[in-house]
């Protein structure tokens, strides 16, 4: 089935540590989103791609890494630099720049250890 | 992208209806209605969209009214399954727009036996 595979499910990062999240889809879509989710709150967006090497920043990028290397890959770095990384997040993949929608993983929670 | 008004929350009995309002006063014509649910702890999942026709789907119907400033999402017979967060989205498509999806408070809608 096509679709999109984030992993792990959890993960944990301890202090002044670098985390990769996977995002990993087969649904050849050009465009893949990473977003973040706080408790209550809604989607915020870190980093997209429109097509294979080449990404934009989001609305809240600081402190995060991205790279697209290949079509059906998007993974996410959370640095050290972002000093309030526990959240859940969330890939997404779409057709660009069409009414097409968006499609979600199941997501990643990251928590500070 | 225009914002949305949704109820935070409804209930529903199970095997009846669930009918989900949604305003967007200041939708634009080239801006599309989009949503989507959330089951706790799981990604986005995309239900339905449209720009101002109804629409229907294996999941569900979509009613936009004439003048498009409100929608209505309808689930004909909802199950204990249909218990989630539900997403009203305005969006537009061009190459100002960056693609992201704005989620907001949502409607928690919960089917009751």
């Amino acid at each position: 089935d096509g679709g999109i595979t984030q992993s792990p499910k959890y993960l944990f990062r301890k202090e002044g540590q670098n985390v990769t999240l996977s995002c990993e889809q087969n649904l050849n879509h050009d465009a893949m989103y990473w977003y973040r989710q706080d408790p209550g709150q809604g989607l915020r967006l870190i980093y997209y791609s429109q097509i294979v090497n080449d990404f934009q920043k989001g609305d809240i990028a600081e402190g995060y890494s991205v790279s697209r290397e290949k079509k059906e890959s998007f993974p996410l770095t959370v640095t050290s630099a972002q000093k309030n990384p526990t959240a859940f997040y969330l890939c997404a993949s779409s057709i660009w720049g069409q009414r097409e929608p968006q499609h979600f993983g199941d997501g990643t929670r990251l928590s500070i250890l | 992208d225009a914002k949305t008004t949704q109820p935070p929350s409804m209930d529903c009995a199970e095997g009846r209806a669930a009918n989900l309002p949604c305003n967007h006063s200041t939708i634009s014509g080239n801006e599309y209605v989009y949503w989507y649910r959330q089951i706790h702890s799981q990604g986005p999942q995309y239900i339905i969209h449209g720009l101002k026709n109804n629409e229907t789907n294996e999941m569900a119907s979509l009613i936009i009214t004439e003048d498009r400033k409100s929608s209505t999402l309808i689930l004909p017979h909802a199950t204990l399954r249909d218990t989630a967060v539900y997403y009203c989205i305005v969006r537009g498509h061009g190459s100002s727009n960056t693609g992201k999806l704005i989620f907001g408070q949502g409607t928690t809608l919960q089917v009751k036996p």
